[in-house]
């Protein structure tokens, strides 16, 4: 059983770039978050998503989007990147209403030059 | 808005010692996580952690939450070299979908 998947593992963008992150869940979860992770600090809440829709957000301006399929993978978006983009961004699977914990996948390293 | 605050930030112990690190938050909440996370990996799940006066043990690492004070531990037993790592403890919001992080502990045990 595979677990949370994400890809790329590691991007390298240049300023005002755009770029689209990718995340699939834990077989069997239907809840997929989005975790920014700078070096040397905790992960930072991005948003939420469930049944295709955004359920929470944290302090991201709207640069941040993204959206969940119906397979409840699910894309992080971030466009007009910044050099402080730069980070470790983590996608995390849950299954909603369960009390198991959340699994994270390896991330994807972004630098942004 | 909630806070989740974790001390120390650092800490370099001897194997074989004991040692205990803390985590406090500000709003009211009934579910708490522990994650391990080694250099340039992902998160690594330890505790969940439901309700007040929950303790749960895992070889040489025991966490317990104390909703009332808001305060959770992560307590090592005889630490080994293996348990170095950065440790975070991370909080739901009640009602809320969104876990929010401590800046984590980082653990260095000297052989």
């Amino acid at each position: 059983d595979a677990g949370v998947t994400q890809s790329p593992t590691h991007l390298i963008k240049t300023r005002g770039q755009q770029v689209t992150l990718r995340c699939s869940p834990k077989s069997g979860h239907d809840t997929v978050s989005w975790y920014q992770q700078a070096l040397g600090q905790g992960p930072q809440f991005i948003f939420q998503y469930y049944e295709e829709e955004e359920r929470q957000r944290g302090n991201f301006p709207d640069r941040f989007s993204g959206h969940q399929f119906p397979n409840y993978s699910s894309e992080l978006n971030v466009n007009a990147l910044l050099l402080g983009d730069s980070a470790l961004y983590l996608c995390a699977s849950s299954l909603t209403g369960s009390n198991e914990k959340l699994f994270f996948g390896s991330g994807t390293q972004l630098s942004v030059l | 808005e909630l806070k989740v605050e974790q001390n120390p930030l650092f800490l370099s112990m001897q194997e074989g010692k004991n040692y205990t690190i803390y985590c406090n938050y500000s709003t009211t909440s009934d579910r708490l996580y522990w994650y391990r996370q080694d250099p340039g990996k992902s998160l690594e799940s330890l505790f969940v952690l439901l309700s007040n006066g929950a303790v749960k043990q895992e070889g040489r690492l025991m966490a317990s939450l104390d909703t009332k004070a808001r305060l959770s531990t992560l307590h090592i037993t005889a630490a080994v070299h293996d348990l170095s790592a950065t440790y975070f403890c991370a909080v739901q919001e009640n009602r809320a979908d969104k876990i929010i992080f401590g800046k984590g502990t980082r653990l260095h045990i000297l052989p």
